[in-house]
Parts: structure tokens; sequence; C-alpha cells
């Protein structure tokens, strides 16, 4: 079973829409979480730690339920520049486990 | 903004062949990882180092792998002798600690990796 499991995509919305992502992982001792953006050819970035009680930035929304050990990634008004591969990433004993990524393209 | 560089951007070598890929964490980091990404695949964990020893290793981290930290600013992955399987890129992270909240990793741009 795989640690991490995210839904590939891709994604194509419009502008202004709004997407979510979800994810989900095998280790119920898991013990941090984050949403990390990676952009073709570079190096993941991170976009926000995830944290039991839910976190907003901006425009973005994580949650974790700890109980179903899945995490969300919900992006409101969707810009041109939101196009990348989102990566869920979780933390089990020390170790970054990460999900193959969900493709988001935003299309004019 | 501190940021994590590797050198170098590319690296191609013949089979067989050992390579060094170089990196320099965020200068008041403490933990330092290797990931390795293949073309079209996920980041896969190798290895994490902490106070001058490998903490963590993966599977994929064998005996033809090794990391060093030279001096005190860079941090090393070698590859004895490189395999076609080992062309991937290989990202750089460090971060603050393992505590809430200092866990975050930062990545390196990568060194891209091609094995003929």
């Amino acid at each position: 079973r795989k640690e991490v499991e995210q839904d590939p995509g891709p994604f194509n919305v419009p502008e202004g829409a709004t997407v979510a992502f979800n994810c989900t992982y095998s280790n119920s001792a898991s013990q941090s979480f984050f949403w990390y953006r990676q952009d073709c050819r570079k190096e993941p970035k991170l976009l926000m730690s995830v944290y039991s009680s839910g976190n907003e930035d901006g425009r973005f929304t994580a949650q974790l339920n700890r109980a179903s050990q899945y995490i969300s990634l919900l992006i409101r008004d969707s810009k041109l520049s939101d196009s990348a591969t989102y990566l869920c990433v979780v933390n089990t004993g020390n170790q970054f486990y990460f999900g193959t990524g969900t493709s988001l393209t935003v299309i004019p | 903004e501190p940021e994590v560089t590797q050198t170098p951007s590319h690296q191609v070598t013949q089979m067989g062949q050992e390579v060094i890929l170089r990196c320099v964490p965020i200068s008041n980091h403490l933990y330092f990882y290797w990931y390795r990404q293949i073309l079209g695949q996920k980041v896969e964990f190798l290895v994490s180092f902490y106070n001058n020893e490998i903490s963590e290793k993966s599977e994929i981290f064998d005996d033809q792998f090794s990391v060093e930290r030279p001096d005190g600013s860079n941090f090393t992955l070698k590859i004895r002798s490189t395999k076609l399987e080992d062309s991937a890129m290989y990202f750089c992270a460090s971060s603050e600690g393992k505590a809430e909240g200092e866990e975050t990793q930062y990545f390196g741009p990568g060194t891209r990796l091609l094995v003929l």
C-alpha cells in the first residue's frame, strides 16, 4: 500500500474557479503534513503546512482529518499562476513521503 | 531569503563512473536530506543527515551511495558506480530541526543527472 495517495488529475479549470485536491495517507502514526507545489522541472516549494484545526493562507485552505487519514487543499479564485503540480507530503517517522502529485492547469 | 543551493545543475556521466553532487544547506539548519525524482515519477526520500551522521535512509540508499559533510557548509551525495537507472533529478533539502514547526524542509533547485 502506498504511503501517500493522490488523484493525479489533470485538473483543467477556468480562471476564477474553485478547485479541491484530496490526499490520503496510510500510516496513522504520521506526524505532520504539508502541501508543496512543483513547477515543471523545478524543485518542490512549500505551499503550506496542514494543521488539525485547518488553516488558511489567502486563497488557499488546507484541512486535515486524522480519523480518516485524509488531507485536502482548496484553491479559490484560481489564477493562471496557480498552474503547477501539487504534492501532498506526509512526515512519518522523520521521513517525508511524497504523493505522486496532482496536476492543475488554470485556463484563461 | 536564505535558500538551499546545489551544484552542478546538470551532470552527464558514463555508466560505472563516480559522481559527487554538492549542496549548501540553509546556514542555521541542522538536518539535511537527499531526494531523487525520476522523470515523470514522484519525489523519493534517500537519506537524512544530522550531527555528522546518517539518521534515516531508504531502501534506495544502498552501498553505492554515501553522504558527507566535508566542511561547515557543504553536504555531498556520492554515487560510486553509476547505473543507467540512477538518471534522475537529485534534490537536497534542509530543515531547522525535527520538532513541530521546525521540520519544514526547504529544497534546492536540484541536479539533473544523466547516466549514459
